[in-house]
């Protein structure tokens, strides 16, 4: 059982066009952080939300947090080839002992020229 | 700056063969965090650290060992190789539980 899921698993689209990418669960967290990977590299982090209802915009990125603190979406305007990559959410739920920090099985995103 | 340090980068091994994937980290961070990563899937947990002398399981602890005796080094420790266990390992750690954490470039483990 996935704790933390997203969607779509796969998304293939053209330069300029915009897109969004989910990350849901039914339990409720105490923070919720968006990394982006490259192959053969580890994650790096994009932002961490921590506010139920939060938007922050990096850029061309806007991310949000549920107000129930259950979900979050990965909003890309204008996407460009630059922005392909994996896209993983990761979490700690609020009753867990510190430091679990769970990701999503992530979304592999293709920006096409 | 070094960062998080993982060694080896490769390596294949033989079923039951026993290996230990080296961690460390130069950020005096207290919490580390051992991940697989299969083909086209995110990152499992197998066991984290909150602390030197303080260690927990994840979500696929199964199969593997670790130990944190210095807040630099978390080692994860293979004890019987299986071919389920052929993956990608990520070392990562972190200044406390909402702040980033950092990656270290991976080991890719081969078990045949």
């Amino acid at each position: 059982t996935q704790l933390l899921e997203q969607s779509p698993q796969f998304l293939s689209i053209q330069e300029g066009e915009n897109l969004t990418v989910y990350c849901n669960s039914s339990s409720v967290f105490s923070s919720l952080q968006w990394y982006r990977q490259e192959p053969g590299e580890g994650p790096v982090l994009l932002v961490t939300v921590v506010t139920g209802g939060e938007v922050k915009k990096l850029k061309r990125l806007t991310f949000q947090f549920g107000d129930a603190r259950k979900d979050s979406s990965l909003h890309i305007t204008a996407a460009q080839p630059g922005d392909t990559g994996l896209y993983l959410c990761a979490a700690r739920q609020v009753l867990s002992q510190g430091g679990k920090l769970i990701f999503g099985q992530g979304t592999e995103l293709s920006v096409k020229p | 700056n070094a960062g998080v340090t993982q060694t080896p980068k490769f390596r294949i091994l033989k079923i039951g063969q026993s290996m230990t994937l080296q961690c460390t980290q130069d950020m005096n961070h207290n919490y580390m965090y051992w991940y697989r990563q299969d083909p086209g899937m995110g990152l499992k947990l197998i066991y984290y650290s909150v602390g030197a002398g303080i260690t927990d399981k994840g979500e696929v602890p199964n199969g593997y060992n670790v130990s944190r005796s210095t807040t630099e080094d978390f080692p994860l420790r293979l004890e019987l190789a299986a071919p389920s266990q052929t993956s990608v390992y990520f070392c990562a750690s972190s200044y406390r539980d909402f702040s980033e954490a950092f990656f270290g470039q991976g080991t890719r483990l081969t078990v045949v």
